[in-house]
């Protein structure tokens, strides 16, 4: 079965500072990996997700990833943060059956 | 615009009570499902469906179930409710392909006293 793991559990980083949030995955496979934003009290909005092609994926809202097979992991990035990306950040893995495993989640907190 | 709703957005129920949360779609999506979202887990999968009429379990389906009479509507019922099934729940749908994204409701946060 397939499962992620995001080592930090809370980043703290200043307005205008890069952001990376740490994914690692297990599946045997070929892994479809999604990053999805939560905001307080709201709903998951997909970021990116990578499924083949380019290992480098380009997001919404200034969001990109980085897969890299040898080392199981999906990084996510962002070259100068907003006090707007405030929220809490999963990675997932998707298997053949359409089925999403979430990682524990990175709450990202923004500060002046 | 074709949304994905859910209600009630917050309940709040007894031990032993059933309880059913509504989960509604109009993008005709193939697929939906249920998950449980709690502190330090992310989201866990409680089940799923491919179509009208399939219902699958998930990784922590016991002491809930679903059912797919329309390709629009997932309830989720939860038979007997406990404490430990506190939580906030979230409802999702994709089209069919294993890359399609799945698109996310609103939640429900449900406490069981």
């Amino acid at each position: 079965a397939q499962s992620v793991t995001q080592p930090d559990i809370h980043i703290t980083v200043s307005e205008g500072a890069s952001l990376e949030l740490r994914c690692n995955y297990s599946y045997g496979a070929t892994p479809y990996l999604f990053w999805y934003v939560q905001s307080p009290g709201q709903g998951l909005q997909l970021l990116l997700k990578y499924f083949s092609g380019d290992t480098l994926v380009q997001g919404i809202k200034g969001f990109e990833a980085e897969f890299k097979r040898s080392q199981s992991s999906f990084n996510l990035r962002k070259p100068s943060v907003h006090w707007s990306d405030a929220a809490e950040y999963f990675c997932a893995v998707g298997d053949d059956d359409y089925k999403l495993s979430f990682g524990a989640g990175t709450t990202v907190t923004v500060r002046a | 615009d074709a949304e994905i709703t859910q209600s009630p957005r917050h309940k709040i129920t007894e031990t032993g009570r059933q309880v059913t949360l509504a989960c509604h779609q109009t993008w005709n999506h193939n697929n939906m499902f249920w998950y449980r979202q709690d502190l330090g887990h992310g989201l866990r999968l409680i089940h799923y469906s491919y179509g009208v009429q399939d219902t699958n379990k998930g990784e922590v389906s016991d002491g809930y179930s679903v059912s797919r009479s329309n390709t629009e509507d997932l309830p989720l019922t939860l038979e007997s409710a406990a404490s430990s099934q506190t939580s906030v729940y979230f409802c999702a749908s994709s089209v069919q392909r294993t890359t399609d994204t799945q698109y996310f409701g609103p939640g429900t946060r449900l406490t069981v006293l």
